[in-house]
């Protein structure tokens, strides 16, 4: 079955512009995450969307922001971008409603210049 | 909060070798425990898992055991192949607090032929 999908695999984007990041899980799965990996500060959480409703956020500022759609896609968006920005975007889907083993996609690497 | 400590990288052993990569963890509840792994340019691959006291996670020659008197789960191979080579992360999930997982800095695995 196919795995979980994230679009683009890159991206470059301008200091103060801001971006959306797609990612589409397992066929069946609710539950998506979505993970910041950056060499300094490791892997991150960012927040979690499970059945269109976010359930858990971690310590990001407001500008990143997500939602999941009735198919359970999900998309992140960073607005105002900031060099910091830079990372490598990993989502992860999950049949469960807990951390029981899931489904990273590739990523999305996000250059900011 | 909830964290984990990996030993720090990079390790390189010769093939054949054998691998230990210590983890412990601080968590204020009963935790599931992973190990995924990380090849250059790919997501996440969820190796193994334990998800109560005492439990082995195993997956391709590599195990693994929930100790929750000594809060580790230390990752194990008997002998390791230059096609291991690639980064190892330890990480928790709360099983109160759905899917967020919480990773290690990661270790970076070199196998030499």
């Amino acid at each position: 079955k196919a795995g979980v999908t994230q679009t683009p695999r890159y991206l470059i984007k301008t200091r103060g512009q801001q971006v959306t990041l797609s990612c589409s899980p397992i066929s069946g799965h609710r539950s998506v995450s979505w993970y910041q990996q950056t060499p300094g500060q490791g892997l991150q959480f960012l927040f979690e969307y499970f059945s269109e409703t976010q359930r858990n956020k971690g310590n990001f500022p407001g500008r990143f922001s997500g939602r999941q759609f009735s198919n359970s896609r999900s998309e992140m968006n960073v607005s105002t971008l900031e060099l910091g920005d830079s990372a490598l975007y990993l989502c992860a889907s999950s049949g469960t409603a807990g951390g029981y083993g899931y489904t990273f996609g590739s990523g999305t690497r996000l250059t900011v210049v | 909060g909830d964290s984990v400590t990996q030993m720090e990288g990079p390790v390189t052993l010769s093939e054949e070798a054998f691998l230990t990569i210590n983890c412990t963890y601080t968590a204020t509840g009963y935790p599931s425990l992973f190990w995924y792994v990380q090849y250059p340019g790919e997501g996440l691959q969820l190796l193994l898992k334990a998800t109560k006291a005492d439990d082995k996670g195993s997956n391709k020659g590599f195990e693994a055991t929930y100790r929750k008197e000594t809060t580790s789960f230390h990752l194990e191979k008997g002998s390791v192949q230059v096609s291991d080579s690639a980064v190892y992360f330890c990480a928790l999930s709360d099983n109160n607090q759905g899917g967020k997982l919480i990773f290690g800095q990661g270790t970076e695995l070199s196998v030499k032929p």
